[in-house]
């Protein structure tokens, strides 16, 4: 069945570079996406990866896809203390329409 | 352009009682995605609805439904709350299309419910 994990929580200093992981099971995922939620919000998607690819950049995000691992990670370059929020990977595979959603990274920015 | 707007934003109810939520899409958008957040499950997905028809389910028990209307918003029904029925609960809007465009969300920002 579809699984996907992520680590609960991250820290990090403001200026450094945050790698948030995630791993899935399902080796028919289409795409994969990244979304951001900040506290009483919803999420809002950030970038996402077809699963073709081994990396996406945009702007200061960069992706990265192991297909044969089964891995992904959103590496968060310069890290500012609003990119404070959880991140949750998501998988969408070829048979169904609906995201399957990690357990979400809580990323805490410290001045 | 507007957002998802989910309403209400908070609601308390008791056991036993039923709930109804409701979201108004994007225009423009036919697809219509509910799910429950829990700090202990994450995100689960409940159904979605594409021109007013399911078309996909979670494994959620029947008390959970929804519906759509023909200018896409929809609502989802909880009946007879249960204490772990307390969530935030979810609703994002898509175009509706295959490919990538399948999994571009547009959530809203929820609506929590207390169930005491």
């Amino acid at each position: 069945g579809e699984d996907v994990e992520q680590s609960l929580f991250l820290s990090v200093r403001e200026g450094d570079s945050s790698v948030i992981n995630c791993t899935y099971t399902d080796s028919s995922s289409t795409y994969l996406y990244w979304y951001k939620q900040e506290p009483g919000a919803g999420l809002q998607l950030l970038t996402y990866i077809f699963s073709n690819m081994d990396m996406k950049q945009d702007q200061r995000l960069t992706v990265l896809l192991n297909k044969k691992d089964k891995h992904l990670s959103l590496r968060i370059a310069d890290t500012q203390t609003g990119d404070s929020a959880i991140y949750f990977c998501a998988e969408r595979t070829g048979s169904a329409r609906q995201l399957t959603f990690g357990s979400g990274t809580q990323l805490t920015v410290l001045p | 352009k507007a957002g998802v707007t989910q309403t209400p934003r908070y609601l308390i109810k008791t056991r036993g009682q039923q709930v109804t939520l409701s979201c108004s899409p994007i225009s423009g958008h036919r697809s219509v995605s509910w799910y429950q957040q829990t700090p202990g499950q994450g995100l689960q997905f409940l159904f979605e609805y594409f021109s007013e028809t399911q078309r996909n389910k979670g494994n959620f028990p029947g008390r959970f439904s929804g519906r759509q209307f023909s200018n896409s918003r929809s609502e989802m029904n909880v009946s007879t709350l249960e204490l772990g029925d307390s969530a935030l609960y979810l609703c994002a809007s898509s175009s509706g299309l295959a490919g990538v465009a399948a999994g571009e969300l547009f959530f809203g920002e929820g609506s929590r419910l207390t169930v005491l």
